[in-house]
């Protein structure tokens, strides 16, 4: 699997945009980034995913740069209830992966007043 | 919008005994994902079905097994219960198994072996 890395923790103010950086230099070119948070033992909740072109939804904007290697997850205006240990996940296909959804060592984003 | 349930969400049991924890994936969901997440670790992928058949397999081990029913509900079967098995485990459920189909997460079970 593609691994991916991610820097332990993160502080961000209220109201500032918090930008979660992953590493993944080993990506294919047919792999997905998929960014998930996890609220506190709550289920991991979807935020965004893409292949090559920036994406952006509801919740957050998600940018990966020309050769792949590397993406940031936006949240634009962060508020409390974003405070989350945050997921860049690669999913892969091929091998024996049918498109498993792989978790490592995520981003403690702490959002404070 | 109808999400993925789980049940039980919580649940006790004692050493050497068996558990089974049920998954109802979103309406028209054909893919099903099981993670085990042990205290202060990340999620940990255990197997996953897709349209009833066993997809990817992980580090799940040989005392469960799961399988998906022909409603594409999931049910994880636990035996000889360890205390190391307490722990959260989540089902998710996707449409299709591909790259790009979104996974979405129940709110688990807790399991609590004693």
């Amino acid at each position: 699997d593609a691994k991916t890395t991610q820097p332990t923790s993160m502080d961000c103010a209220e109201g500032r945009a918090a930008n979660l950086p992953c590493n993944h230099s080993t990506i294919s070119g047919n792999e997905y980034v998929y960014w998930y948070r996890q609220i506190h033992s709550q289920g991991p909740q979807y935020i965004i995913h893409g292949l090559k072109n920036n994406e952006t939804n509801e919740m957050a904007s998600l940018i990966i740069t020309e050769d792949r290697k590397s993406s940031t997850l936006i949240l634009p205006h962060a508020t409390l209830r974003d405070t989350a240990v945050y997921y860049c996940i690669v999913r892969v296909l091929g091998g024996t992966s049918y498109g498993k959804l792989t978790f490592g060592q995520g981003t403690i984003l702490t959002v404070h007043p | 919008a109808a999400g993925v349930i789980q049940s039980p969400r919580h649940l006790i049991k004692e050493k050497r005994e068996t558990a089974t924890l049920k998954c109802y994936p979103i309406p028209r969901h054909d893919t099903v994902y099981w993670y085990q997440q042990g205290p202060g670790q990340d999620p940990q992928f255990l197997i996953s079905f897709y349209e009833k058949m066993q997809s990817d397999k992980g580090s799940i081990p040989d005392r469960f097994s799961a399988q998906q029913f022909s409603d594409y509900h999931s049910e994880l079967n636990m035996s000889s219960l360890e205390l190391g098995d307490s722990a959260l485990y989540f089902c998710a459920s996707s449409l299709g198994r591909g790259l790009n189909t979104e996974a979405f997460f129940g709110q688990g079970t807790r399991l609590t072996v004693v």
